[in-house]
């Protein structure tokens, strides 16, 4: 079984700084993907990035980037440039057939 | 698209009672997925459908729950008797197969509480 793990239950960062949220996994697969959602106080589950395992390249979109080590079976999120929009809680999750989630980081991102 | 829609969005009920919770995916896609999620256990995945088939339902609680696809527009899932412990925010999601559909698209959740 696959499982998520994201150290760090809480963080807070400046407005316009960058902060990295950390996430592991552990599974016996090699062909899968990772992401990190985003859920704000409205609940709705937001895609934020995307990875496949196939690719060493790491995803970006605008602001976000993740560092993706496939050996150490990492899979950490930047966001640069931080917006107070940003405040939210972030998962990340493994997927094979099924999206698995990690148990989330609430970011506070303080003007 | 209008993406996944959940209905009802706020559910309050009675100990005891039968609810059910209803979804309908996005248009063309072949997975179903029903997660549920609370302050204690986070996210949880209760079960997944393929071509309307259940292919897993290891993380469905109990005998209480139960879940039905009858065709690919629309997804049911039924918690009968409901308890107190069952309240917390139900999600669906879908998704497709492919490069460029897979990824999983979440529902806005229905807020379920049990008196």
């Amino acid at each position: 079984a696959q499982t998520v793990t994201q150290s760090q239950p809480e963080m807070s960062v400046q407005e316009a700084e960058t902060v990295t949220l950390s996430c592991t996994y552990d599974t016996s697969e090699n062909n899968y993907y990772l992401f990190w959602y985003k859920q704000p106080p409205s609940r709705q589950m937001i895609l934020v990035i995307r990875q496949e395992a196939y690719k060493q390249q790491n995803a970006t979109e605008n602001r976000f980037s993740v560092n993706f080590q496939k050996a150490a079976k990492s899979f950490s999120l930047k966001i640069s440039d931080s917006q107070l929009g940003d405040t939210a809680m972030y998962f990340c999750a493994f997927m094979k057939r099924a999206v698995r989630f990690g148990a989330g980081t609430r970011l506070t991102v303080k003007p | 698209d209008a993406g996944v829609i959940q209905s009802p969005r706020h559910e309050v009920t009675e100990m005891g009672q039968e609810v059910t919770l209803r979804c309908k995916p996005i248009s063309g896609h072949d997975y179903l997925f029903w997660y549920r999620q609370t302050m204690m256990r986070g996210l949880e995945l209760l079960i997944y459908f393929n071509n309307n088939v259940p292919i897993d339902d290891s993380g469905m609680p109990e005998d209480r729950f139960s879940a039905k696809m009858p065709n690919a527009s629309f997804s049911t899932l039924k918690i009968q008797p409901s308890e107190p412990r069952d309240s917390a925010v139900y999600f669906c999601a879908s998704r497709g197969t492919g490069v460029s559909t897979d990824t999983q698209y979440f529902g806005p959740g229905t807020r379920l509480t049990v008196l």
